[in-house]
């Protein structure tokens, strides 16, 4: 089952940072935080994951609470083909472990 | 990135037939991959997991000897909707592991549509 929250849907105006909230509230001290996002009708593509630090890639940045708790992915400069529906997943990390998808939250970037 | 495919993208036929549909990993070695459904305007949900050369496990509610699944080589793996009905039509996703780390890579989806 999944065991994150996100609000269902955001807008985000085109240029400007999107910042996506994720609460997490039950995470255990071995799952990770993963964040994928799925443009309409394709399947879900990797963005970032992290397990208590801050991290950074090309796509996003991922500040996780000390307490661990709750979790922001950052698109730092929004464009129109960022619109889609972005997910937040906590799992323990190992290639066997499923991933079970909550609602995730629909991003719309505005022009 | 690892890549996945997915064959057919797009599958439509007549209610009593089965469907297979392949999932392959391109560039990497796959030791599980799974097989997910999805419903308009809904989230993905997982249906089964399997590993190279075993039976797959299915979750809870999906019957396994109606969405047959085989995973006979670290690159293949098929999942065939037995004697399908309109109520399978679905968006119906693989994804693979075992590569590149832990993550998993995803495939484009196959549309199956059961008239």
């Amino acid at each position: 089952d999944a065991k994150t929250t996100q609000p269902p849907s955001m807008d985000c105006a085109e240029g400007r940072a999107a910042n996506l909230p994720c609460n997490h509230s039950t995470i255990s001290g071995n799952e990770y935080v993963y964040w994928y996002r799925q443009i309409h009708s394709q399947g879900p593509q990797y963005i970032i994951h992290g397990l208590k630090n801050n991290e950074t890639n090309e796509m996003a940045s991922l500040i996780i609470t000390e307490d661990r708790k709750s979790s922001t992915l950052i698109l730092p400069h929004a464009t129109l083909r960022d619109t889609a529906v972005y997910y937040c997943i906590v799992r323990v990390l190992n290639t066997g472990n499923q991933f079970y998808f909550g609602t995730g939250t629909s991003l719309t970037v505005i022009p | 990135g690892a890549v996945v495919s997915q064959h057919p993208s797009r599958v439509i036929c007549k209610s009593g037939t089965s469907v297979k549909i392949e999932c392959r990993s391109l560039d990497f070695q796959a030791t599980t991959m799974f097989w997910y459904r999805q419903f308009p305007k809904q989230s993905l949900m997982l249906m089964a997991t399997s590993n190279e050369g075993s039976k797959a496990t299915y979750e809870q509610g999906v019957e396994k000897d109606k969405f047959l699944i085989n995973h006979a080589s670290l690159t293949l793996s098929t999942l065939t909707v037995t004697s399908a009905h309109p109520e399978d039509s679905s968006f119906y996703i693989c994804s693979a592991s075992g590569g590149k780390g832990h993550e998993q890579f995803f495939g484009p989806g196959t549309r199956l549509t059961v008239l």
